[in-house]
């Protein structure tokens, strides 16, 4: 799976939108972006994935450059409750083994 | 819709003794991952079953992990001899048939070894 590089904490103000960025330059074609997160003291819940077109569901959007070297997901606006730890991942769908490689992830503090 | 659950959600063992996980995934997931977790740090994966067949198993699952999953439906991870390096958080994971990218998280076991 292609690694990822994310920074490593990212602040936002309530109400606005957060743009958190995602770099994968060694993606493949067949490679799939998917975003989870993690709130204190839970496990991890999946955000959103996509291939190459930008995605939108209830939760956030996701935004993948033409070259599909980097994404951005970004929650609309932002509330208390998003603050987690953000975690982009690059992965084979489909694939038998199906697991999925975290890294550090950035962690995103929303602030009133 | 229950959720992933996991017991218990804290454990703390002295350093030598066995301890046992368990894991009920969402009703008909047959899917099920362990992952551990350390400060700081992302999910690890562990190991992961699609049923009751064990099809995958990381180099991190060393002699003294065992995982199972008797009847495809609720899994156990022991530790035997646990070291203090085995402290951190073991999350259980689960998927539907059909679907590979969701996979739906339980809260965590934290095993803290003395």
């Amino acid at each position: 799976d292609a690694k990822t590089t994310q920074p490593p904490s990212m602040d936002c103000a309530e109400g606005r939108a957060a743009n958190l960025p995602c770099n994968h330059s060694t993606i493949s074609g067949n490679e799939y972006v998917y975003w989870y997160r993690q709130i204190h003291s839970q496990g991890p819940q999946y955000i959103i994935h996509g291939l190459k077109n930008n995605e939108t569901n209830e939760m956030a959007s996701l935004i993948i450059t033409e070259d599909r070297k980097s994404s951005t997901l970004i929650l609309p606006h932002a509330t208390l409750r998003d603050t987690a730890v953000y975690y982009c991942i690059v992965r084979v769908d489909n694939s038998g083994y199906s697991t999925l490689t975290f890294g550090k992830g950035t962690m995103l503090l929303v602030s009133p | 819709d229950t959720g992933v659950s996991q017991d218990p959600r804290h454990k703390i063992t002295k350093r030598g003794q066995n301890v046992t996980f368990r894991c009920d995934p969402i009703s008909e997931h047959n899917r099920l991952y362990w992952y551990r977790q350390t400060l700081g740090q992302g999910p690890e994966f562990l190991t992961y079953f699609q049923n009751e067949a064990q099809l995958e198993k990381s180099r991190l699952l060393s002699d003294r992990f065992s995982a199972e999953r008797p009847k495809g439906s609720f899994s156990t991870l022991e530790i035997q001899r646990t070291e203090q390096g085995d402290s951190a958080m073991y999350l259980c994971a689960s998927t539907p048939p059909g679907t590979f990218y969701e996979q739906y998280f339980g809260p965590g076991t934290r095993l803290t070894v003395t």
